[in-house]
């Protein structure tokens, strides 16, 4: 079984578009995550929930928003596409939150977004 | 804040040993992860150092060295599949969210 699954795999869209990245994991995770990896491999956070209360927001522009229905699932809605946001989303879950032992991320297979 | 530096390539050839170098700043510190990105894939754990010294896991070892705010992965007996990029990490200073260096990039010939 897939621990962290992501859909859709490749997005291809115009600017100005609205879009959503779905995530879920079965592991039983409290704390979800999404990624941005930019075309040089930066890997930089946007968001993480714990128990469905975000407790981060790196700087990201309020056109992204995060939605988690459960504690499994964590949604990324993007509003009005630019060119810039071009990139592979990622996201991870891991049982808390970072600071505590090893605590290792488990990743999702990623998402390739293209704005034309 | 966070940040961390680790250089941006390293080649080496199959049986060869490498080391990857990564030196950070920051805010607190609860320990430094490493992680190893096939292109095309994610990141999939490989390490995490808490306390000074070496801990190793098969062909790679991770060190530590908190005084110097250095750690490294050493990788040993190279293959081909381990060509990739190695991304060392830490925690924001809220222990919320992993910072993560821009990654070295591992090419292993023939």
């Amino acid at each position: 079984d897939t621990a962290v699954s992501q859909t859709p795999k490749y997005l291809v869209t115009q600017m100005g578009n609205d879009k959503s990245i779905k995530c879920e994991q079965n592991l039983g995770h409290d704390t979800m995550y999404w990624y941005k990896q930019d075309s040089k491999k930066f890997l930089k956070i946007m968001f993480s929930y714990n128990n469905k209360e975000l407790i981060i927001n790196e700087t990201v522009p309020n056109r992204f928003s995060p939605k988690s229905p459960d504690k499994a699932h964590l949604n990324l809605h993007i509003n009005s596409l630019e060119l810039g946001d071009s990139a592979v989303y990622f996201c991870a879950s891991s049982q808390d939150g970072v600071g505590a032992s090893e605590n290792e991320q488990f990743f999702g297979p990623g998402t390739r977004l293209t704005v034309l | 804040g966070q940040s961390l530096e680790q250089p941006s390539e390293v080649t080496a050839v199959e049986g060869a040993i490498v080391q990857i170098n990564c030196t950070y700043q920051t805010s607190g510190f609860y320990g430094l992860s490493w992680y190893q990105q096939h292109d095309g894939g994610a990141p999939t754990f490989l390490s995490y150092n808490a306390l000074d010294g070496l801990e190793e896991t098969g062909r790679f070892s991770s060190f530590l060295s908190r005084s110097d705010s250095y750690g490294y992965l050493l990788l040993q007996e190279l293959q081909m599949k381990d060509s990739a990029s190695y991304f060392c990490a830490v925690p924001n200073q809220a222990g919320t969210a992993l910072i993560f260096g821009k990654g070295t990039t591992l090419s292993v010939s023939s």
